[in-house]
């Protein structure tokens, strides 16, 4: 089952504008991940927040985690067309001794040059 | 340092066959991971192995998949027989350590699987 949901599905936006991407989940989380898909390079990941985290950077990244509205967003700046993508929040839940990831659907991200 | 590999790349086959794929992952990652990602969703958890033990195979339909990983280093994924709602591609992924949460997964280009 789906344990994060993105949104938007689909966004479109001008080379070096800003793009914002947001994912909601419903179970208490260890971790979120963002990774990015596109058919060049396959599944990457991008960034890791923890539970206790409400702001990470990378690069042209900003990740923010509100564990109280079990949501988070992905913040890319000064988009380039290269940027165009799917990209993915994975929720990591303890099941045991076991932690796994579970998907959302992806955002999907094209940057028009 | 090289990456997960996989193979094939595509495979093309009619419903009630059977096919295999394989996985070279990173050298020394402990764990190893399969995943389905039908066209349009995020990858699904197939199974994981922690070395050549497997972890959490509670997605996986027994019936008609199965996986090994032998001497904790390659993996196979097979189905036998495959159905029409297996099209996908089929992700391996590795990881180096063994506590699971905090580890970085790294993929492998894909198996994209079509079933006619």
């Amino acid at each position: 089952s789906q344990q994060g949901e993105e949104d938007p599905q689909a966004l479109s936006i001008q080379e070096g504008e800003n793009a914002t991407m947001n994912c909601s989940y419903k179970t208490s989380i260890n971790n979120l991940q963002w990774y990015r898909q596109n058919s060049g390079r396959g599944l990457v990941h991008l960034i890791l927040i923890r539970s206790n985290e409400r702001e990470k950077h990378s690069g042209r990244l900003r990740v923010t985690l509100d564990t109280s509205k079990k949501s988070s967003s992905l913040l890319i700046t000064a988009s380039r067309a290269a940027d165009t993508a799917s990209y993915f929040c994975a929720t990591s839940n303890s099941g045991g001794s076991n932690y796994k990831l579970t998907f959302g659907k992806g955002t999907l991200l094209t940057v028009n040059p | 340092e090289a990456g997960v590999a996989q193979s094939p790349r595509y495979k093309i086959i009619e419903k009630r066959q059977s096919v295999a794929f394989w996985c070279n992952p990173i050298s020394g990652h402990a764990t190893l991971y399969w995943y389905q990602q039908i066209l349009g969703q995020g990858p699904k958890l197939l199974i994981q192995f922690q070395n050549n033990g497997v972890v959490d195979d509670s997605q996986l339909p027994k019936d008609r998949f199965s996986a090994e990983r032998l001497k904790g280093v390659d993996s196979t994924l097979k189905i036998q027989p495959a159905k029409l709602e297996d099209s996908a591609v089929y992700l391996c992924a590795s990881s180096s350590g063994t506590s699971g949460y905090t580890d970085t997964q790294y993929f492998g280009p894909g198996t994209r699987l079509t079933v006619l």
